[in-house]
């Protein structure tokens, strides 16, 4: 049973371009969260997608946006890249609302040079 | 404002002994969720433990242990018999509702555990 899986695992990126993060749940979990990590820093909640709609949204700029596919999956797109947007982009699935257990992948290292 | 406090950013145990995690928090709900993570250095973060807030015992998931006492705010994460794997980030995190209908989890700044042989 795969867990969460998160692509891809490391990317270097130029201030001012766009990028695209993606992450496939765990089996069976219908929701996805998103948190940016950096360096030395607990995980900041971005937001958080059920149903193919975000339903949470933490504090960040519009320049943070996601998606949701029939088959749970998500994605994080990033514009406009800042030097302060290079972070650990961390992916949890949970099963339903309010669900305690939530199952984290591995990661995205994002640089922005 | 901050809501989840973790007082000891870096901390060493000696190999078998127990050591004692620190947290607090702070939320206006009465109905929210307390955890504590494990990330090691590959970045994967690990769930360890989980405690309600209308749970009257202390929860237990083998070694680890979360000591709650509610009217202090407070969850710290008790482990037991360390060993030298257990050196990693280990964050306290809490789920809220602020209100709406959903929940989202909220951590704190970590504590970075180092077990010494």
């Amino acid at each position: 049973d795969a867990g969460v899986t998160q692509s891809p695992t490391h990317l270097i990126k130029t201030r001012g371009q766009q990028v695209t993060l993606r992450c496939s749940p765990k089996s069976g979990h219908d929701t996805v969260s998103w948190y940016q990590q950096a360096l030395g820093q607990g995980p900041q909640f971005i937001f958080q997608y059920y149903e193919e709609e975000e339903r949470q949204r933490g504090n960040f700029p519009d320049r943070f946006s996601g998606h949701q596919f029939p088959n749970y999956s998500s994605e994080l797109n990033v514009n406009a890249l800042l030097l302060g947007d290079s972070a650990l982009y961390l992916c949890a699935s949970s099963l339903g609302a309010g669900a305690f257990e939530a199952f984290f992948g591995q990661g995205t290292r994002l640089t922005v040079v | 404002a901050q809501k989840i406090t973790q007082t000891q950013p870096g901390m060493f145990v000696q190999e078998k002994e127990a050591v004692t995690l620190d947290c607090t928090y702070d939320t206006s709900d009465q109905s929210y969720g307390l955890f504590w993570y494990k990330q090691p250095s590959s970045g994967e973060m690990i769930f360890l433990i989980y405690q309600g807030s209308y749970d009257e015992q202390n929860a237990t998931e083998g070694r680890y242990s979360l000591n709650f006492q509610k009217a202090r705010k407070s969850a710290n994460l008790v482990i037991s018999a360390s060993q030298l794997g257990d050196s990693a980030m280990y964050f306290c995190a809490m789920r809220e509702s602020g209100g709406t209908s959903y929940d989202k989890v909220i951590f704190g700044p970590g504590t970075s555990l180092s077990v010494i042989p």
